[in-house]
């Protein structure tokens, strides 16, 4: 069965570093959405991304977010500078198709460590 | 605009029913509901699409009251393998491009 994978599963970085994390959607899917999830907390939407573009973010999505499709598989989420409260699992999702009644098959995330 | 829930959490005995509550501020076009594991992804359980309308899966079911912007799972029977964390959600618009998901509801089942 096809499903979203994330890599890495977990990722260890400093404050003020880079970091891309990667996520493939399922293959026939053209809707890709990036969620982040801080321990113990709710899963919040970040972004939405379609045809090249974002389609919705949140007010979490700030300048040190940006999303891309680098080629015909990869999604990718960069935080430019971290900061320790970016510390949290981040999920990758995908959509077959457009509107509400489709459901979102979520990756097994990525955990990220701020220190 | 995030779905709120109730209860927070619930402790079942094996073979005992629950109901989980979400409500929203806004209009509702859909609602979806996810159970996550710990560590896990949330992993999709069903969706509603209209006023009233009621689905099932397994042992799980649930409603949706549009006019109130009200939906309700519903597990009967629980066995050990329902815990999680359950989450309701919904896209504010039509589009589907943007979700919200609710506050979560913690249901751990016991022997």
């Amino acid at each position: 069965e096809p499903e979203v994978t994330q890599t890495p599963s977990h990722q260890v970085t400093q404050m003020g570093q880079e970091v891309i994390l990667r996520c493939v959607p399922i293959s026939n899917h053209l809707y890709f959405y990036w969620y982040r999830q801080i321990l113990g907390q709710k899963v919040e939407f970040l972004v939405s991304f379609y045809n090249n573009e974002i389609s919705e973010k949140s007010e979490i999505f700030d300048d040190q977010f940006s999303v891309e499709r680098p080629d015909g598989s990869n999604f990718t989420l960069k935080i430019r500078s971290t900061k320790l409260e970016d510390s949290a699992m981040y999920f990758c999702a995908s959509r077959r198709t457009s509107g509400s009644v489709n459901e979102q098959f979520f990756g097994p995330g990525t955990r990220l460590t701020v220190l | 605009q995030q779905p709120v829930q109730s209860p927070q959490a619930v402790i079942l005995r094996e073979g005992e029913d629950a109901v989980i509550n979400c409500s929203s501020s806004k209009a509702l076009y859909s609602v979806h509901w996810y159970r996550q594991k710990h560590g896990e992804a949330p992993v999709f359980l069903m969706i509603l699409l209209k006023g009233g309308e009621q689905k099932g899966h397994d042992k799980i079911s649930a409603s949706f009251n549009e006019k109130k912007q009200q939906s309700s799972l519903y597990l009967t029977a629980s066995q050990l393998s329902y815990s999680g964390t359950y989450f309701c959600g919904f896209p504010p618009g039509s589009t589907g491009n943007q979700f919200y998901f609710g506050t979560g509801t913690s249901l751990t089942v016991i022997p």
